[in-house]
């Protein structure tokens, strides 16, 4: 069945340094999510990415969508303590009106003051 | 508040019993997901409902099973209770079933069965 990795599984920064986590999926998506969870918290859609090569910031992120539509990453700039929680991708699986979000194993990101 | 409402926040149970967890999606969304996690893992798609019908399917176990009501809240019921079992469980919802735009997620219901 479909899978969907991240790496890392941690990572632990000091702040104002950057950060990426990589999102690689074992098939090709028509489009992938970004959630981040806050310790304790539940996820919350950041952003989506639908077109091959896209290219998307929020602020200190930047979001980007493979070439080959298999793979993304999120990274930020000058990290916050803000930043602390677990980033997660999330890629569709099934056909049209039957859609569910398989989502990765999520990066757990913890920033040092 | 993200508009989607979990009940209970927490339950705590024996192995063996029969629990029942709630949720109301945010209002015009038609569709309701739940989602398990376990300690320190990923998400786990369990079920999908689209204005009362059942649309797609995870590794949901023959033990677990879910409908959405009428006026579109779910309800995920977990029987024959196992210790494997304790585990954040979280309701998502959308408008359409075929989702650009994200999920919503309520703040889940944490279960721990003894």
């Amino acid at each position: 069945g479909q899978q969907v990795m991240q790496i890392p599984q941690y990572q632990h920064v000091q702040e104002g340094e950057d950060f990426t986590t990589y999102c690689n999926s074992s098939t090709t998506l028509s489009n992938i999510q970004w959630y981040k969870q806050r310790p304790g918290g539940h996820p919350v859609f950041l952003i989506q990415l639908v077109k091959s090569g896209e290219v998307k910031k929020q602020k200190r992120l930047t979001f980007q969508f493979g070439e080959a539509k298999k793979n993304s990453s999120l990274h930020i700039t000058a990290t916050q303590t803000t930043d602390v929680g677990t980033y997660f991708c999330a890629g569709p699986n099934g056909t049209s009106g039957t859609y569910k979000y398989i989502f990765g194993t999520g990066t757990r990101l913890k920033v040092l003051a | 508040d993200s508009g989607v409402t979990q009940t209970p926040k927490h339950l705590i149970t024996a192995t063996g019993q029969r629990v029942t967890l709630r949720c109301s999606p945010r209002s015009g969304d038609l569709s309701v997901y739940w989602y398990q996690q376990s300690l320190d893992q990923g998400l786990q798609f369990l079920i999908q409902y689209y204005n009362g019908e059942e649309r797609a399917k995870g590794n949901i176990l023959e033990r677990f099973s879910a409908q959405q009501f009428p006026d579109l809240h779910s309800e995920l019921n977990l029987s024959s209770l196992e210790l494997g079992d304790s585990a954040l469980y979280f309701c998502a919802s959308s408008v359409y079933s075929d989702e650009f735009g994200g999920y919503t997620f309520g703040s889940g219901t944490r279960l721990t069965v003894v």
